[in-house]
């Protein structure tokens, strides 16, 4: 079936450790988002990709970092840098015509011990 | 920032129709109106959008004021499934990349 696969749903890090996420999609759609949700907040955008090979920051980047090297794949680095690298993290992507709604993954969540 | 002002919660009984507003007054005139919806730790889903016309589809209905300043999110009659985080956003389809969420309406559906 189509969709988005993120990857792992759970993650426990020591605090000052790089982790990385997945995050796959086969629904050949050409952008791709990375948001972060804090509890009981709603979602913060922290990187997105239009097409391979480029990407921008979205509002609350700093500490994380990206790369779009396939069409299908976009993970995100959750660095020692990130201050407070604790929360719920959800991927998307969409199609760039038409209607273009988001497709969400069903999340990580990450906690730093 | 987001383009959208809601409530923060909202409180329905089950069976009723449950009506979620959404303020959008600086709306430009190619912007379309989005609603997704969040249930308790699962990604978010889509449900309808529409620019100028009422929509509806299986999910739910969709009104746009003649001004377009204002919308509202109707599930026409409403079940504890539908206690989640609705969101309303506004862009342009297939230009703007840049999807920014508000924080949402929390809807609590009253057995």
């Amino acid at each position: 079936d189509g969709g988005i696969t993120q990857s792992p749903k759970y993650l426990f890090r020591k605090e000052g450790q790089n982790v990385t996420l997945s995050c796959e999609q086969n629904l050949n759609h050409d952008a791709m988002y990375w948001y972060r949700q804090d509890p009981g907040q709603g979602l913060r955008l922290i990187y997105y990709s239009q097409i391979v090979n480029d990407f921008q920051k979205g509002d609350i980047a700093e500490g994380y970092s990206v790369s779009r090297e396939k069409k299908e794949s976009f993970p995100l680095t959750v660095t020692s840098a990130q201050k407070n690298p604790t929360a719920f993290y959800l991927c998307a992507s969409r199609l760039r015509t038409d209607t273009g709604e988001l497709f969400f993954g069903e999340g990580s969540r990450l906690t730093v011990l | 920032d987001a383009k959208t002002t809601q409530p923060p919660s909202m409180d329905c009984a089950e069976g009723r129709a449950a009506n979620l507003p959404c303020n959008h007054s600086t709306i430009s005139g190619n912007e379309y109106v989005y609603w997704y919806r969040q249930i308790h730790s699962q990604g978010p889903q889509y449900i309808i959008h529409g620019l100028k016309n009422n929509e509806t589809n299986e999910m739910a209905s969709l009104i746009i004021t003649e001004d377009r300043k204002s919308s509202t999110l109707i599930l026409p009659h409403a079940t504890l499934r539908d206690t989640a985080v609705y969101y309303c956003i506004v862009r342009v389809p297939n230009r703007d990349d840049k999807i920014i969420f508000g924080k949402g309406t929390r809807l609590h559906i009253l057995p």
